[in-house]
C-alpha cells in the first residue's frame, strides 16, 4: 500500500527566508516516483518538482529543491528565498510503477512580510 | 494560460438537474483524469482514461459518469447529484499512462470547476 504523510499543517515563514516542508512516504516498491504540487487559493494545482526514487541527485528547479532521504523513505521540499506568492496548500504525492496518485494531507505555508 | 481547460468555473445546481463538465487538454498527453476535492482536503481520483480505457474508483457513485468523446476531451456528466458532492472538480491530464513510468508521469491540472449543488 502507498501512503504518504504530511505532519505540518500549517508553517509559517518569513519572507525571503528558506522552508522546508515535511514528506514522508510509505511503499513496498523499488520504482516510484515523488511530487510537489502548490495550490494557491485560486484552486488549480501546479506542479513544482519531481523526483524519482532511482535518481541519485536530489532534484532541482529554480528556488525549489528536494531533499530526498531514500533510506529514511523522506522527500522534504526546500523553498530558498521565500516570496509572498508562495503562500498557498503544499501537497506531497507518491506513484508507484503502474498505479495511480496518492496525495498526502497537504501543509499549508503562509509567507509573512 | 493553463494547457488544460475546465468549463465552467462555477457551477450552482439543484438536486434534480442534469449538467456537464468539460475539460479539454492541448498537449497530445495519452491520459485524463478526474479527481474531486473537498476543502482542506487533497484530490480524490473519481476517473482515468488511459489508452482508450476507462477505469473508475469503485467508490464513485453511478450519478456520476464521464464520458471521453475523443483523446483531448474529458467530460464528467452529472445528475441527480446530492449537496455532499459540492466541491472542486480538477481535471488533469498526462503524457503517459498509468503503465508507464518516468517524470512524464507528470498531472498537468486545470484550473477546476466549483460546483455547488443545491
Amino acid at each position: 500500500a502507498q501512503k504518504i504523510t504530511q505532519t505540518q499543517p500549517g508553517m509559517f515563514v518569513q519572507e525571503k527566508e528558506a522552508v522546508t516542508l515535511d514528506c514522508t512516504y510509505d511503499t513496498s516498491d523499488q520504482s516510484y516516483g515523488l511530487f510537489w504540487y502548490k495550490q494557491p487559493s485560486s484552486g488549480e494545482m501546479i506542479f513544482l518538482i519531481y523526483q524519482g526514487s532511482y535518481d541519485e541527485q536530489n532534484a532541482t528547479e529554480g528556488r525549489y529543491s528536494l531533499n530526498f532521504q531514500k533510506a529514511r523513505k523522506s522527500a522534504n521540499l526546500v523553498i530558498s528565498a521565500s516570496q509572498l506568492g508562495d503562500s498557498a496548500m503544499y501537497f506531497c504525492a507518491l506513484r508507484n510503477y503502474g498505479q495511480n496518485f496518492v496525495f498526502g494531507p497537504g501543509t499549508r505555508l503562509s509567507v509573512l512580510p | 494560460d493553463t494547457e488544460v481547460t475546465q468549463t465552467p468555473k462555477h457551477l450552482v445546481m439543484g438536486m434534480t438537474n442534469k449538467k456537464s463538465l468539460k475539460c479539454e487538454q492541448h498537449m497530445g498527453h495519452r491520459a485524463m483524469y478526474w479527481y474531486k476535492q473537498k476543502a482542506k482536503k487533497p484530490p480524490e481520483l473519481m476517473f482515468v482514461y488511459s489508452y482508450e480505457k476507462l477505469s473508475i474508483n469503485e467508490s464513485v457513485p453511478s450519478r456520476f459518469s464521464p464520458e471521453c468523446p475523443n483523446s483531448s476531451l474529458l467530460n464528467l456528466h452529472l445528475h441527480a447529484l446530492q449537496p455532499e458532492d459540492s466541491a472542486l472538480y480538477l481535471c488533469a491530464s498526462s503524457q503517459v499512462g498509468q503503465g508507464d513510468f518516468g517524470g512524464a508521469n507528470v498531472l498537468t491540472f486545470g484550473a477546476g470547476s466549483r460546483l455547488t449543488v443545491l
